[in-house]
């Protein structure tokens, strides 16, 4: 079964902390995305990446920034925690040409920052 | 710029009726839009798509209908089932080169007993 893990379920930060959230994928997708998930705001995108390396700004990527080195896992980078990062993060990957785009979420991290 | 947009947040429902979610967009350049379902504490995942060139799309008690001259689109789910209670999402592929998908607000539906 393919899958999208993200390394932590529920994390409590503190502000001006820097915070690591991971996913890994192991479909050999080339694209990967970060999306945020807020009330009202639905889902927006962080940042995405087509290949190792590479990296897009999405719709919001103030205060993130992050990391592709190996084609199955992307980090997204809370450089300086802050509480109006806290949010729900959802990682996904697809394929390039994929039908019905092909978009497999991870299960979310919940971040919280006091 | 929210280019997707459902702009009713919750929707409630008995077991067994009719739930009708819509969703409207601005971009007149979409061609292709998807349903995604999400429950608490999981992803997202792909409940139904439709092209632009059909108006309508079918799969079990799931059918999406496309406006293109009124930008609206809706998901109609007949009969609804407790199992059905979720928030849903509106998407469209954005019309640059890299084709990212991009969603509305949701829409949380409670399928009442």
């Amino acid at each position: 079964d393919v899958k999208v893990t993200q390394s932590s379920r529920y994390l409590v930060k503190r502000t001006g902390e820097k915070v690591f959230l991971e996913c890994v994928q192991d479909m050999d997708h080339e694209n990967m995305f970060w999306y945020r998930q807020d009330p009202g705001l639905g889902l927006r995108l962080i940042y995405f990446s087509y290949d190792v390396k590479m990296k897009e700004k999405g719709d919001i990527p103030e205060g993130y920034s992050v990391s592709r080195e190996k084609k199955e896992r992307f980090s997204l980078i809370l450089e300086s925690a802050s509480t109006n990062q806290t949010s729900m993060y959802l990682c996904a990957s697809s394929v390039v040409g994929a039908a019905n785009y092909g978009y497999t979420f991870g299960s979310g991290t919940r971040l919280t920052v006091v | 710029d929210q280019q997707v947009k459902q702009n009713s947040p919750s929707l409630s429902v008995q077991e067994g009726r009719i739930s009708i979610l819509n969703c409207d967009y601005t971009n007149s350049m979409f061609d292709y839009f998807l349903w995604y379902k999400k429950y608490p504490a999981e992803g997202p995942t792909f409940l139904i798509s439709i092209s632009s060139i059909k108006d309508k799309n079918e799969d079990g008690r799931f059918t999406v209908f496309l406006n293109k001259s009124a930008k609206h689109l809706s998901l109609h789910i007949v009969p609804s089932q407790p199992g059905d209670s979720a928030v849903y999402f509106c998407a469209a592929p954005t019309t640059d080169s890299w084709g990212k998908l991009q969603f509305g607000a949701g829409t949380q539906v409670v399928v009442t007993p």
